[in-house]
């Protein structure tokens, strides 16, 4: 399975957009792009995927470049409760599913 | 829907005790996963079990034992406690992507906070 790649950290301030950027230039041609956030110490969540083409749900936006080397997650109005850690992963059906390191979320009143 | 629970929530061990760790999902997932979470770090997956009868080792499996009990249970277990297994453990379940492409995204439950002393 692919690695990832994701900055530490970043702040955002409240009612902007966050733009979370995820680096996966080892991908496979049948390896999906995942997102979760974990808040606290809770379990992680489930946001958003996609293979290639971007995809837009409830919660997010999910850009995936042409290449399929890195994508970028968009939350469009960040509130304080969306500080939390955001994993981006790359998985096929493999089963193995492994988390990276995150970006750590700062949303800013 | 309970989705993915996880007994006990808390555990205080001694060193060289051992327990066994809980997991059972009710949403007929085939892939079954143990991550362990130490403070301010990321999951790190120990074992998971793409589907009932069979187990694969992960990152860290060394200290832990796995068993997939049947389709919905998926039990860790430390035979001998070390304080370095002290860590938060979470059991995550997930659907398949030969089944469907939209449906594989995985469910956690809400973690075992476990102190080895």
């Amino acid at each position: 399975d692919a690695k990832t790649t994701q900055p530490t950290s970043m702040d955002c301030a409240e009612g902007r957009a966050a733009n979370l950027p995820c680096n996966h230039s080892t991908i496979s041609g049948n390896e999906y792009v995942y997102w979760y956030r974990q808040i606290h110490s809770q379990g992680p969540q489930y946001i958003i995927h996609g293979l290639k083409n971007n995809e837009t749900n409830e919660m997010a936006s999910l850009i995936i470049t042409e290449d399929r080397k890195s994508s970028t997650l968009i939350l469009p109005h960040a509130t304080l409760r969306d500080t939390a850690v955001y994993y981006c992963i790359v998985a096929s059906g493999t089963y193995k599913y492994i988390f990276g390191t995150g970006t750590r979320l700062k949303v800013l009143a | 829907n309970a989705g993915v629970t996880q007994t006990p929530k808390f555990q205080v061990l001694k060193t060289g005790q051992s327990m066994t760790l809980q997991c059972a999902q009710d949403m007929n997932h085939n892939s079954m996963y143990w991550y362990r979470q130490d403070p301010g770090m990321g999951l790190r997956l120990i074992y998971y079990s793409a589907s009932e009868g069979t187990t694969d080792k992960g990152e860290v499996p060394n200290g832990y034992n796995v068993s997939r009990l049947n389709k919905r249970e998926f039990s860790l277990r430390l035979e001998s406690a070390a304080p370095s297994q002290t860590s938060v453990y979470f059991c995550a379940s997930r659907g398949d992507l030969t089944v469907h492409p939209k449906n594989t995204e995985a469910f956690f439950g809400q973690g075992t906070r476990l102190t080895v002393v």
